[in-house]
């Protein structure tokens, strides 16, 4: 069964670094979607992106992120310099078309320190 | 904006009992779906159970079901015959059916514990 698939798992960064979270949605899709889960928050929309541009972003997606989707396959979320509430889960998300189901990747844990 | 609301932080369950998860939702919308997803300690998002609004029977998957109140915008989740890997957070989450790229809004959660 097709996946959306997260690298890293896990990933500890210095404060002030920059960050790339990657995510190879499912290959004939669409729509792609990051969201953000700080521990014990509810999920967080941050950012859709559909033909090469960005559809649409929440005030939580400033200057300091940007995303990408540089070959086709992967869809990266880049963060240029992290701050501690960075520090979250974050999730891609795919989907083929409207109307249709949008997948989760298993999430990248992001730790700040 | 969309709100979606879990009014219950915290339940509990017996191993093999019914519990009842409830989610409240507000929107001006008339076409809209409805979700709940599980997010074991992995923190992995699993998709549980969809309801399109337009449709009037309440989906089913399982031991899982909902009871889908549009008139009063509630949307609660079944879970029958409880197991132990039931226990994890539970997130009700709306999407808009407005546009192509929209984007899920979710509740606070609640966890649920499923005792032995």
């Amino acid at each position: 069964e097709p996946e959306v698939t997260q690298t890293p798992s896990h990933q500890v960064t210095q404060m002030g670094q920059e960050v790339i979270l990657r995510c190879v949605p499912i290959s004939n899709h669409l729509y792609f979607y990051w969201y953000r889960q700080i521990l014990g928050q509810k999920v967080e929309f941050l950012v859709s992106f559909y033909n090469n541009e960005i559809s649409e972003k929440s005030e939580i997606f400033d200057d300091q992120f940007s995303v990408e989707r540089p070959d086709g396959s992967n869809f990266t979320l880049k963060i240029r310099s992290t701050k501690l509430e960075d520090s979250a889960m974050y999730f891609c998300a795919s989907k083929r078309g409207a109307g249709t189901e949008a997948f989760f990747g298993q999430g990248t844990r992001l730790t700040v320190v | 904006a969309q709100t979606v609301t879990q009014s219950q932080p915290e339940m509990s369950v017996q191993e093999a009992e019914t519990v009842t998860l409830s989610c409240t939702y507000d929107t001006s919308e008339s076409d809209y779906y409805l979700f709940w997803y599980k997010q074991p300690p992995s923190r992995q998002m699993i998709l549980v159970i969809r309801q399109e609004a337009y449709k009037q029977q309440n989906a089913t998957e399982n031991r899982f079901s909902v009871n889908f109140q549009k008139a009063a915008k509630s949307f609660s989740l079944k879970i029958s015959d409880s197991q132990l890997g039931d226990a994890a957070m539970y997130f009700c989450a709306y999407r808009s059916d407005l546009y192509n790229f929209n984007k899920f809004y979710f509740g606070s959660g609640t966890k649920l514990n499923v005792k032995p």
